[in-house]
């Protein structure tokens, strides 16, 4: 089946550590991959995205996830974590090539960051 | 530009009654889809729409219906309410339909079932 699995749940870090955060996806051929954040009564906002190409991928607010396909993963990153990220993280993915935009998303991560 | 728009934002209904939450896209967009997010379950895939057709539906009883109109704007609706309707309900609007299209979320609607 389908699946999109985050292993951290809830994560403590101080300002300026540095942040990775893991997100596998269950094989099932072609596959786009998201990250989304969720700050604290805000709406879901996209991070970045991974459709083809470059396997780094740089999105907003200092943020970047590796797509490693020999690992199913696509974990992300950020080297140096202020208060404001302070957040909730979701993993998704988007299978297949036909037309559907249906999400599939990991558990999420709990991120607080102490100032 | 104005973002996704959910009303009401908060809802609380007895277990057995119905209910029906509305979601408007940004404009010009044609896709909608919603969400189900719970502590427990996280978010999970109810529906999506494109053009006033379901185009792909998840794992939830027909108690959870939805629909589309021709401005695009979107319906769900859940009847016969149990407590574990309990959740936040998200709905995200596209431009078009498709793997490589971004979604746009809205604020949701939190549903309280008593």
């Amino acid at each position: 089946a389908q699946s999109v699995s985050q292993h951290n749940h809830h994560v403590i870090l101080s300002e300026a550590a540095s942040l990775e955060l893991g997100c596998n996806y269950s094989y099932g051929g072609t596959v786009n991959l998201f990250w989304y954040v969720q700050y604290p009564g805000q709406h879901l906002q996209l991070l970045l995205k991974y459709f083809s190409g470059d396997p780094l991928v740089k999105g907003i607010k200092g943020f970047e996830a590796e797509f490693i396909k020999s690992k199913f993963s696509f974990n992300l990153r950020k080297p140096s974590v202020q208060w404001s990220d302070t957040a909730e993280y979701f993993c998704a993915a988007r299978y297949g090539s036909s037309n559907t935009g249906k999400l599939i998303f990991g558990q999420g991560t709990t991120l607080q960051v102490k100032p | 530009k104005a973002g996704v728009t959910q009303t009401p934002r908060y809802l609380i209904k007895t277990r057995g009654q119905q209910v029906t939450l509305s979601c408007s896209p940004i404009s010009g967009h044609r896709s909608v889809s919603w969400y189900q997010q719970t502590p427990g379950q996280g978010l999970q895939f109810l529906f999506e729409y494109f053009s006033e057709t379901q185009r792909n539906k998840g794992n939830f009883p027909g108690r959870f219906s939805g629909r589309q109109f021709s401005n695009s704007r979107s319906e769900m609706n859940v009847s016969t309410l149990e407590l574990g309707d309990s959740a936040l309900y998200l709905c995200a609007s596209s431009l078009g339909q498709g793997p490589n299209t971004e979604a746009f979320f809205g604020q949701g609607t939190r549903l309280t079932v008593v």
